[in-house]
This record gives C-alpha cells, structure tokens and sequence, in this order.
C-alpha cells in the first residue's frame, strides 16, 4: 500500500532534549512538508522540501531542524530551542509542490515535554 | 496578511440531513486552490474535496459540495446525507501559487447525532 508513515505515535522528551520525528513516504512524492497543530487551532507549517538535498523554512522554524537526504524520507528534530514542542506533528507529501498538488498527510506524532 | 477564517467552532446535526460548515478567506492573490480537509478522531488529515479557483463550477463528490464565490472569498462546504462516520474536525485551507504551503482555518467541530 502507498501512504505515509510517521513514528512514533506518541513520543515523551525531557526538558533540554532533542528528538526526531520519523516520516517516510512510497508515493514517490517529491515534496514533503512538516505541520505544527496546537489544540483548537489549525496547521501551521514548520518547513518544506521540495528536492532532495533542499529544503526551506516555513512560519515557525525557529527550534527545528530537518533533513532530505532520501527522496521517500524527510525526519524532524525538535531541538532544546524549541520553547514549547508539546504538540501534534503532521507529516505531508505532494507530487512536486506545486499549487495544484494536493498534499496528503501521516497519521501524526503527538510529542509531550515532561 | 493571508488568512482563513471558519466562523463556526462547532456544528452539529441529525443523521441523514444536510449541514453547511462556513470558510472565508482573505487574499489578494487570483490563483489558487481551496481544500476542506477531515481530521477524524485518528487526527489523520483526509481531502473531502477541492477546488480550483479559476472554475466557476462549484465542485462536488458524492454527499459533498462547495458554494464557492470567488468575490466573496467564501468557500462553504455542504454535507448532504450526512453519516455518523462524518463526525470529525473539518478544516478548510488554501494554496497559493508560489506559497509552497497550505494555509489553514482553525476548524469546525461537527457532531452527527443518530
């Protein structure tokens, strides 16, 4: 089956820690994208890639950092910068990123600072 | 700035009739593409339907339509039929050319009661 995948489901980090965020797709999607969503609120982007080897910020970058060294893979790292990471995490992908492209989505991690 | 607004929190509605959850949208630009999206209880993102700014024909599948007016900037989805399998978080989102990212409403809780 084609999709996105994303791991852990549910991951738990300590003050000044720094995790990563797993996603991989098999749609031989050239775009990727990583969303943000707080409670009662929507999705906001954190970066974007739409080539292997670049990516670009997106609004709120500030205490992430990300990756695209395979085309079917693009992990999140949230750093101790990260004033405050507890949030539900959305991977996406899309054919090449342009605006007729939908993006499709992960399942999501939802990360806990204890 | 570029915004989205869903003035409707919360709906709900009896099983097997119609409801129409409210987007508004904000921009100057006059290419674009307009997605309301489903975000059940799994909190994975699923597309209900797009639309191409360009059309004037609103766009339809299946139970689900939009009333687009492009003056207006107003994109309002329509649930005929509805199911309990339709209870979720539905947001609406655009995408601008050149953007590189969706822009997201904070969303509207829809409840089905049976």
């Amino acid at each position: 089956d084609g999709g996105i995948t994303q791991s852990p489901k549910y991951l738990f980090r300590k003050e000044g820690q720094n995790v990563t965020l797993s996603c991989e797709q098999n749609l031989n999607h050239d775009a990727m994208y990583w969303y943000r969503q707080d409670p009662g609120q929507g999705l906001r982007l954190i970066y974007y890639s739409q080539i292997v080897n670049d990516f670009q910020k997106g609004d709120i970058a500030e205490g992430y950092s990300v990756s695209r060294e395979k085309k079917e893979s693009f992990p999140l790292t949230v750093t101790s910068a990260q004033k405050n990471p507890t949030a539900f995490y959305l991977c996406a992908s899309a054919p090449s990123g342009s605006i007729t492209d939908t993006q499709y989505f992960g399942p999501g991690t939802r990360l806990t600072v204890l | 700035a570029q915004t989205v607004t869903q003035s409707q929190p919360e709906m709900s509605v009896q099983e097997a009739e119609t409801v129409t959850l409210s987007c508004t949208y904000d921009t100057s630009e006059s290419d674009y593409y307009l997605f309301w999206y489903k975000q059940p209880p799994s909190r994975q993102m699923i597309l209900v339907i797009r639309q191409e700014a360009y059309k004037q024909q609103n766009a339809t599948e299946n139970r689900f339509s939009v009333n687009f007016q492009k003056a207006a900037k107003s994109f309002s989805l329509k649930i005929s039929d509805s199911q309990l399998g339709d209870a979720a978080m539905y947001f609406c989102a655009y995408n601008l050319r050149g953007a590189q990212k969706l822009v997201f409403g904070q969303g509207t809780r829809l409840t089905i009661n049976p």
